[in-house]
């Protein structure tokens, strides 16, 4: 598909389980944006890369969380030891980060986590 | 740091008349806005945004929005609803620069009465 995908779409898991969420953006796409929706509430920014590089994780909540873009393409966020506080939908977007203007991000459908 | 202020979390609507969606920004250097809507179970997808040049930016599906630098504000307007335009929308800000993440408001919900 031309968009940008993520799996699952939606994760039970119990408190204190690990999870990971896949997140596969727009070929040829070299910005890559994870965001937590808490129910209710707009999406706010966790980390980003830039190819491989994660240039910015100030958003991340704890170091519980974890993020990884190895190849530059597929990105993975990592939750160890899921709490109740982390149910959310994950939302990923990519760019194709043309400068100077900011480049459009373009959503995938998140993946709805929650912990029981 | 920046911050968006969307006021009123739910706007009800009839069929055909205008749609007003309100937006206020904080930002100490000039900003980039955007207006996105989410439908159910879907992505975000862009409406329009608004990086410099005209100040009334005109986006799809007939929404518009103008850049009021004096109000800090970046309303989303159409002139008349259409039933599928039944969603939620979140006015968002990037700031000039290096930065480049969306900082989102907490989003309108948009029902459109037949």
């Amino acid at each position: 598909g031309a968009g940008v995908s993520q799996s699952p779409r939606y994760k039970v898991a119990k408190r204190g389980q690990d999870v990971a969420l896949r997140c596969d953006p727009i070929s040829g796409h070299v910005s890559l944006f994870w965001y937590q929706q808490a129910l209710g509430q707009g999406p706010e920014f966790l980390t980003y890369f830039q190819n491989e590089a994660q240039l910015d994780k100030s958003g991340l909540p704890s170091d519980r969380f974890f993020a990884e873009r190895p190849e530059g393409s597929v990105s993975t966020l990592k939750i160890q030891r899921t709490q109740q506080e982390d149910s959310a939908v994950y939302l990923c977007a990519s760019s194709l980060a043309r400068a100077p203007a900011p480049e459009t991000q373009y959503f995938g459908p998140g993946t709805r986590l929650l912990v029981l | 740091a920046q911050s968006v202020t969307q006021l009123g979390s739910h706007v009800s609507v009839s069929e055909g008349a205008l749609v007003l969606l309100r937006c206020n920004y904080s930002s100490s250097v000039p900003p980039y806005l955007f207006w996105y809507v989410q439908y159910p179970n879907q992505g975000l997808q862009l409406l329009l945004k608004y990086t410099t040049g005209a100040t009334l930016v005109k986006g799809i599906n007939g929404f518009e929005a103008e850049f009021k630098k004096s109000e800090t504000s970046f309303h989303l307007t159409k002139p008349s609803a259409h039933m599928s335009d039944a969603a939620e929308y979140f006015c968002a800000v990037s700031e000039s620069g290096s930065a480049r993440q969306l900082t989102f408001g907490s989003g309108t919900q948009l029902t459109v009465l037949p």
